[in-house]
C-alpha cells in the first residue's frame, strides 16, 4: 500500500519560515492536498492540489510538489499557525485515500 | 451555506456494532462523495472508505474491509458509517467530509466520538 512520511515535529521562530514535508514514492506524478487541525477540532483544508489555496487560507501559506516530496511552506509565521498538518494523497491502485502521519508545527 | 451535522457520541462495549450519521447541507447531496475517517486519541487521520452519494457504490479501506459498511439515504442528504465487531481499540473520534474521488474539500462533520469498553 502507499504511504506518506511526514517529520513528526517542525519548530520556527515567529516570523520566520516554515517548511513541513511529505514524501512518497513519485508523490510528484500526483496531486497533494494538506490539512490543519487545531486540538479537538476537525481538519482544515489549507492547500489543494499541490499549491492551490482555498479561500480561506492567507497568502503566506505555498505549496510545491515535485519529484518524491510535496512541501507546505508558511512565510512569517505566527502562533495562530501553530497546529497538526496532515498531507494527502491518493493510491491509484487501490483506490485509498492515504493521509501522512502528521506534522506538529510549533511556534516556538 | 455547506454544512456537515454528525450524530452524538456513542459508549458501547466489544463486540457490539455502532452506526454514525453525517446530515448534509447547503449543496447538492448527490453532486459529492462522502469520506469518512477516524482519529484515534492522540494519533493521527486515518481514511475508513468513501461513498459515492450519487450511485451508492463504496471503496472501502483495506484494514476496514469486512467490518465496516457505508451508506447513503438520498431523500434526507445523510450519509452513515456502521463499524461492527467493535475492539477497544476502535475507540476514536469519526469524521465524515465531502469531497471527491481523491480528496476531500473544506467541509468536515464535527467529529463522533466513539468509546468501546467493557
Amino acid at each position: 500500500s502507499y504511504e506518506l512520511t511526514q517529520p513528526p515535529s517542525v519548530s520556527v521562530s515567529p516570523g520566520q519560515t516554515a517548511i513541513i514535508t511529505c514524501s512518497g514514492y513519485k508523490l510528484g506524478d500526483k496531486y497533494a492536498w494538506w490539512y490543519r487541525q487545531n486540538p479537538g477540532q476537525a481538519p482544515v483544508l489549507v492547500m489543494s492540489q499541490d499549491s492551490k489555496r482555498p479561500s480561506g487560507t492567507p497568502e503566506r501559506f505555498s505549496g510545491s510538489n515535485s519529484g518524491n516530496i510535496a512541501t507546505l511552506t508558511i512565510r512569517r509565521t505566527q502562533a495562530m499557525d501553530e497546529a497538526d498538518y496532515y498531507c494527502q494523497t491518493w493510491d491509484g491502485s487501490e483506490r485509498d485515500v492515504v493521509f501522512g502521519g502528521g506534522t506538529k508545527l510549533t511556534v516556538l | 451555506q455547506v454544512q456537515l451535522v454528525q450524530s452524538g457520541a456513542e459508549v458501547t462495549k466489544p463486540g457490539a456494532s455502532v452506526k454514525v450519521s453525517c446530515k448534509a447541507s447547503g449543496y447538492i447531496f448527490t453532486d459529492y462523495y462522502i469520506h469518512w475517517m477516524r482519529q484515534a486519541p492522540g494519533q493521527g487521520l486515518e481514511w475508513m472508505g468513501r461513498i459515492n452519494c450519487n450511485s451508492g457504490d463504496t471503496d472501502y479501506a483495506q484494514k476496514s474491509q469486512g467490518r465496516v459498511t457505508m451508506a447513503r439515504d438520498t431523500s434526507s442528504s445523510t450519509a452513515y458509517m456502521e463499524l461492527t465487531r467493535l475492539r477497544s481499540d476502535d475507540s476514536a473520534v469519526f469524521y465524515c467530509a465531502r469531497g471527491y474521488w481523491e480528496s476531500l474539500d473544506d467541509f468536515w462533520g464535527q467529529g463522533t466520538l466513539v468509546t468501546v469498553s467493557s
